[in-house]
């Protein structure tokens, strides 16, 4: 039983184009949500966070935006770049335990 | 600043042997989680430690998976015996605070034939 899910495995984006990537969770209990950003062979890399009390966090190029109400979230990147192709972690957290919950990633390819 | 290191980077054992994962958090960094990404899945939730100590083990398998902190520095995750749905790739991460993002290791890439 999945309690954060990505749908989408791949996606593809023209370089300079936005990258939408999405997550949906099922635990109202969460509070922090996380995405992780992942080459290969390397370990995932913090990409950005957001708190529940939250609706958008930016940092550059990257904004994850939080919908508590349809338990949606989402990584918006503009402009893509060929180094953003890696795949995507979304995380999710409740404060008790502080254990990542983590979906199955979505791979992204940028295209020059 | 050295980032969190996972020896080893590869093992192939046969199934029912024994095998040793390596662990060395940052310095400083008192929490201490471990994580497996099975064939393309989900990273589940193996473990966590707060220094030395075992916080939340609830991702834990079975009892074929022990994992160690001694001294609160580096950890150790043994499987024995090793069976074919070990397989996979074990991460381990480490965080400063509970409320701080947790970093990465590079992962080792289990394979039980």
């Amino acid at each position: 039983d999945q309690q954060v899910k990505q749908n989408s495995p791949s996606l593809s984006v023209q370089e300079g184009r936005i990258s939408i990537l999405n997550c949906d969770y099922t635990n109202s209990m969460f509070d922090y949500f996380l995405w992780y950003k992942k080459y290969p062979a390397e370990g995932p890399t913090f990409l950005i966070s957001i708190s529940s009390i939250k609706d958008k966090n930016e940092d550059g190029r990257f904004t994850v935006f939080l919908n508590k109400s349809a338990k949606h979230l989402s990584l918006h990147i503009v402009p893509s770049q060929p180094g953003d192709s890696a795949v995507y972690f979304c995380a999710a957290s409740d404060s008790g335990t502080y254990k990542y919950i983590f979906g199955t990633g979505t791979r992204l390819k940028v295209l020059a | 600043e050295a980032g969190v290191t996972q020896f080893p980077s590869h093992s192939v054992i046969e199934k029912g042997q024994t095998v040793t994962l390596r662990c060395d958090p940052i310095s400083g960094h008192d929490n201490l989680y471990w994580y497996r990404r099975v064939m393309g899945k989900e990273i589940k939730f193996l473990l966590h430690f707060v220094k030395e100590s075992k916080q939340d083990e609830s991702g834990m398998p079975n009892n074929r998976f022990l994992a160690e902190r001694t001294g609160g520095t580096y950890s150790t995750l043994k499987v024995q015996p090793a069976e074919l749905e070990d397989s996979g790739v074990y991460f381990c991460a480490s965080s400063q605070g509970l409320y701080n993002e947790q970093f990465f290791g590079p992962g080792t890439r289990l394979t039980v034939l």
